[in-house]
């Protein structure tokens, strides 16, 4: 079935950067986006960006603009969120979610989640 | 941007019961919205998208309904499974989420 696995959690002191990952498997890698989304705690969800693993574009939402890189490794079915310039806001639950259905934006599956900590 | 308000914040409901969870865009998103559950724990899981079509695997008891910038998401008889929290979703304009509504079961 369709899995999306990320690695574990991470303890970052303000100012630093995290990379996320997110493995694949169960389906064509290269034939969906991935996207990025966190949650902190007891708080609703934020879209952070978007990946296309076949061409390499991406984009992410304003607020996150020049701190954010997103990649792909299609050798490994892996894609990658790095945030950088970390503050205490950026406390969340990171997830990568696959588009659903091609060029449509909404998601399922959802990875497990990746807790990111920043404190100093 | 556009902002997503749902309500209620939260209920609390008896099994069997029907519920109905609602969601206001700030502009017309057409029939471009998406729901998701939230189980304690979990990760969130896409219910409906497109307003009102429900994604593989998701029981006939949820259903949406709405559009422009009104939206429902009705759940016909409530299960103890169902609790958790209840997200919309616009990709009209760019992305972006409602607050949820957190359900509990009586």
């Amino acid at each position: 079935q369709v899995q999306l696995v990320q690695s574990g959690a991470e303890v970052k002191k303000p100012g630093a950067s995290v990379k996320v990952s997110c493995q694949a498997s169960g389906y064509t890698f290269s034939n969906f986006d991935i996207n990025w989304l966190r949650q902190a705690s007891g708080q609703g969800l934020e879209w952070v960006g978007w990946v296309n693993p076949n061409t390499g574009n991406r984009g992410s939402a304003q607020k996150f603009q020049g701190r954010v890189t997103m990649t792909t490794d299609t050798s490994k079915n892996t894609a990658y969120m790095e945030l950088s310039s970390l503050t205490s806001e950026d406390t969340a639950v990171y997830y990568c979610a696959r588009r659903a259905v091609p060029d449509h934006w909404y998601f399922g599956p959802w990875g497990q989640g990746t807790l990111v900590t920043v404190s100093s | 941007e556009v902002v997503m308000t749902q309500s209620p914040a939260a209920l609390s409901v008896s099994p069997g019961v029907r519920v109905t969870l609602s969601c206001r865009a700030s502009q017309n998103i057409r029939a471009n919205l998406a729901w998701y559950q939230q189980k304690p724990g979990q990760v969130p899981r896409l219910l409906i998208y497109g307003t009102s079509t429900r994604a593989t695997g998701i029981p006939d008891r949820f259903s949406g309904s709405g559009s422009g910038t009104e939206f429902t998401l009705t759940i016909s008889s409530l299960q103890s499974e169902d609790l958790g929290i209840y997200f919309c979703q616009q990709y009209s304009d760019w992305l972006s989420f409602g607050g949820g509504t957190k359900v509990e079961i009586k």
